[in-house]
This record gives structure tokens, C-alpha cells and sequence, in this order.
């Protein structure tokens, strides 16, 4: 069975610093996709960086980048310099990479950013 | 990155009416649309697969004959409530998939259904 986990429930940061957020996963698939959203109070659902899981190298996107190691099943989210929009909820999610396939979501992560 | 509509992202509805809630892909064809529901400060919960052209797929728990889930076209799904009660009160959101290298998928700004 595939699941995600996502052990912090809330996370602290101080504008301009970086902070992780933690995302382990568990699947039998050889082949799956690694995902982070944003969900700001607002209840959209933003999609910030994608990890396959034959990437040799490390999805960055700007602020964002994966900290992605396969061995551990770890896919922890880094965000640098951060400002005080960011402050939302963040989800990591997995899936397969098969054409109609759900994602699976972690519980979340809120992330509150102060100046 | 892809555009997904939804609407209406509020209705506030008495008991017992239903509800419809319309999801589409803006620049690109979804063949397969998927219908999540949210609980405040939780995760998303997986309700349904919608395939187009084809009877959508539900997740176990989740009612067919309250839910009910239309892809008529490869950009559009509708997600009705039928005979809405309180306890459907709830944020609906939907998501469809881009095709792809990356599969990524993009999600409509939801819809907060509040049942009196």
C-alpha cells in the first residue's frame, strides 16, 4: 500500500530563513512522482515542485527545492529566504506514474512565517 | 503551469436541495478528472475518479447515489450533491491531470458548501 507521512503538524520560521519540511513515503512501485502543494487560507491548491523517481538530480523551482533520498523514501520540501506569504499549509503527495491515477496526500504541514 | 476551473467556489443551500459544482480544464483535456473532499485542517480525502466518456470510479465510503459525478467532455466534470444535508457541509475540490512527462496535477480554487 502506498502511504505518505508527514510528521510535522506545524513548523516556525523567521522571514529570510530556510526551513524543511519533512515528507516520507512508502511504495511498491518502481515507477512514481513525487509532489508538493501549497494551500494558502484561500483553499487553493498550488502545485510548487514535482520529483520522479529516476531523477538523478534534485527538483529546484525558484525558493523550492526536493531534498530527495530514495534510499530513505524521503522527499523533504526546502523552501529558502522565507517571506511572509508563504505562510500556508504544504502537502506532499505521491502517485504512480500511470495515466489516471489519484495522488496520495500526506496529513500537512502548516508553516507559519513571522517577521 | 495548466489552468483548472471550478464553480461556484461558495453556495450556501438549504437541506435537502441539490447541489452542483462544475470542474473544468481550461488549456488542456483531461480525460480523467478526480473529486477530493476536505475536512478544516486536514488532508484531502479522494471521493471519486471521473472518467470521461465512462461511469466514474468511487472511493469505498463515499455514496454514488449522493455524489454523483458526470464527465461529459474532456474538459468538464460536474460533482452534484443530491438531497444535501448538514453533514455535507464541506470544502469540494477537483483536480485534473496534464498529460505528461510529470503527470502533474492541477486543482481547481474549490468550492465551500455550507448545507442550513
Amino acid at each position: 500500500a502506498q502511504k505518505i507521512t508527514q510528521t510535522q503538524p506545524g513548523m516556525f520560521v523567521q522571514e529570510k530563513e530556510a526551513v524543511t519540511l519533512d515528507c516520507t513515503y512508502d511504495t511498491s512501485d518502481p515507477s512514481y512522482g513525487l509532489f508538493w502543494y501549497k494551500q494558502p487560507s484561500s483553499g487553493e491548491m498550488i502545485f510548487l515542485i514535482y520529483q520522479g523517481s529516476y531523477d538523478q538530480q534534485n527538483a529546484t523551482e525558484g525558493r523550492y527545492s526536493l531534498n530527495f533520498q530514495k534510499a530513505r523514501k524521503s522527499a523533504n520540501l526546502v523552501i529558502s529566504a522565507s517571506q511572509l506569504g508563504d505562510s500556508a499549509m504544504y502537502f506532499c503527495a505521491m502517485s504512480p506514474n500511470q495515466a489516471g491515477t489519484a495522488l496520495i496526500f500526506g496529513k500537512g504541514t502548516t508553516l507559519s512565517v513571522s517577521s | 503551469g495548466a489552468v483548472v476551473s471550478q464553480h461556484p467556489s461558495r453556495v450556501i443551500c438549504k437541506s435537502g436541495t441539490s447541489v452542483k459544482i462544475e470542474c473544468r480544464s481550461l488549456d488542456f483535456q483531461a480525460t480523467t478528472m478526480f473529486w477530493y473532499r476536505q475536512f478544516p485542517k486536514k488532508s484531502l480525502m479522494l471521493m471519486a475518479t471521473s472518467n470521461e466518456g465512462s461511469k466514474a470510479t468511487y472511493e469505498q465510503g463515499v455514496e454514488k447515489d449522493k455524489f454523483l459525478i458526470n464527465h461529459a467532455s474532456l474538459t468538464l466534470s460536474t460533482l452534484t450533491v443530491t438531497s444535501a444535508h448538514p453533514e455535507d457541509s464541506s470544502f469540494y475540490i477537483c483536480s485534473a491531470r496534464e498529460l505528461g512527462y510529470k503527470n502533474i496535477q492541477y486543482f481547481g480554487a474549490g468550492t465551500r458548501l455550507s448545507v442550513l
